[in-house]
């Protein structure tokens, strides 16, 4: 069965730098997006991406977030420059159509932690 | 946007049915009724969804009231797998896909 799949599955960090994670959606879904989850705390929506531009993004997803499809296959979260608070559980899903019921596959997550 | 109610909690014992209830008194006419689980240390999971008939599928059912005020998310014979947190979502559609969580109900399954 296809899945979503996320890479490193743990990332140790210095506050202020830099950080990419990674996922590969499923083939051929067209609509991707991120979530995190700080410890004990509720999933947040970051942002949606859908034909190559951001459809929707919450407060948390500020200048220091970027995305990006660079190729056919994978998408990325870019955090510019980590902060403490930044630390969670952060989760790529994807979808195959751009329909409000349509399920949305989670990854297992990247734990970020920062130092 | 439309918001849910469900208990923090729930237990049940194993290989008997659960009933996991929702309430959304103020849900619109457009929205679906997702429900989603998240197991220890896994990321969240599609559980099953409707509109406005009772679904069936071979992970639960979903019954939802005439009025689409509450629904219930059945397992019909909890394991120990199905231990997680599951929680009810609303979907307002209208150009907005993101999915908003709320805490969920922990549910306990007792071997």
């Amino acid at each position: 069965e296809p899945e979503v799949t996320q890479t490193p599955s743990h990332q140790v960090t210095q506050m202020g730098q830099e950080v990419i994670l990674r996922c590969v959606p499923i083939s051929n879904h067209l609509y991707f997006y991120w979530y995190r989850q700080i410890l004990g705390q509720k999933v947040e929506f970051l942002v949606s991406f859908y034909n190559n531009e951001i459809s929707e993004k919450s407060e948390i997803f500020d200048d220091q977030f970027s995305v990006e499809r660079p190729d056919g296959s994978n998408f990325t979260l870019k955090i510019r420059s980590t902060k403490l608070e930044d630390s969670a559980m952060y989760f790529c899903a994807s979808s195959r159509q751009v329909l409000s019921y349509n399920e949305q596959f989670f990854g297992p997550g990247t734990r970020l932690t920062v130092l | 946007d439309a918001k849910t109610t469900q208990p923090n909690s729930m237990e049940s014992n194993e290989e008997e049915p659960v009933h996991l209830p929702c309430n959304h008194s103020t849900i619109s006419g457009t929205d679906y009724i997702h429900w989603y689980r998240q197991l220890p240390s896994q990321g969240p999971e599609y559980v099953i969804h409707g509109l406005t008939s009772n679904v069936n599928n071979r992970m639960a059912s979903l019954a939802i009231a005439e009025d689409r005020k509450s629904s219930t998310l059945i397992l019909h014979r909890a394991t120990l797998r199905d231990a997680a947190v599951y929680y009810c979502i609303l979907s307002s559609g209208a150009g907005s896909y993101q999915l908003t969580f709320g805490k969920g109900t922990k549910l306990s399954v007792i071997p």
